[in-house]
């Protein structure tokens, strides 16, 4: 069965810090990986993916995410924290063994102190 | 393109009654799915559609939830003869599900409805 699991379930960094938000996966097929962001009260916003193509990805709002099979690691990284990126990060896999619904981490909140 | 609306944002009702959800999918997108998120866990599969037909639903969508998306457009999610374990928030999805996509296409997400029971 194919799982992700979020080290971390809160987070917190400096304004300007370095974001390492960490995420592993287990998948028995090639993955395909998500990384959603949830503000308060709002639905899921789509980060970035990663769908077999390049290995490190750039997505939206400065955030990357660098795929490693070696390590069954697909963690989220951003070089400076901004206050706007206080919310609750969500890495998911697309269920190939399945239909393609997603299969979501507990999510990691992160907060940014000023 | 206004993305996914879901409708109402927020319910509250008493054990034991029926609650309906309605989802409007973003035009276009073939598929549809609904989830579930309990306070401090990630969305949680229910089950989805493509156009009108249902394909899946998870062991989680027990015979008291019902689906349905006739047309292919519009979605409702009813809950009947709720209990307190049904509080959630209960979150729409839609995609294009391309055949050159598949798999990696991106699944929009609506603000949720927020169902508490008492």
């Amino acid at each position: 069965a194919q799982s992700v699991t979020q080290l971390g379930s809160h987070v917190s960094v400096s304004e300007g810090a370095l974001v390492l938000l960490r995420c592993n996966y287990s998948s028995s097929v090639p993955p395909y990986l998500f990384w959603y962001v949830q503000y308060p009260n709002q639905g899921l916003q789509l980060l970035l993916k990663y769908t077999s193509a390049a290995t490190l990805v750039k997505g939206i709002n400065g955030f990357e995410a660098e795929f490693k099979k070696s390590e069954t690691s697909f963690h989220l990284t951003k070089p400076s924290a901004h206050m706007s990126d206080a919310a609750e990060y969500f890495c998911a896999v697309s269920d190939r063994v399945s239909q393609g619904n997603l299969i979501f981490g507990k999510g990691t909140k992160l907060s940014v102190k000023p | 393109d206004t993305g996914v609306s879901q409708d109402p944002r927020h319910k509250i009702t008493k054990r034991g009654q029926n609650v309906t959800f309605r989802c409007d999918p973003i035009s276009e997108h073939n598929r549809l799915y609904w989830y579930r998120q309990t306070l401090g866990q990630g969305p949680e599969f229910l089950t989805y559609f493509q156009n009108e037909a249902q394909l899946e639903k998870s062991r989680l969508l027990s015979d008291r939830f019902s689906a349905e998306r006739p047309k292919g457009s519009f979605s409702t999610l009813e809950i009947q003869r709720t209990e307190q374990g049904d509080s959630a928030m209960y979150l729409c999805a839609s995609s294009p599900f391309t055949l050159a996509g598949g798999h990696t296409d991106t699944q929009y997400f609506g603000p949720g409805t927020r169902l508490t029971v008492l």
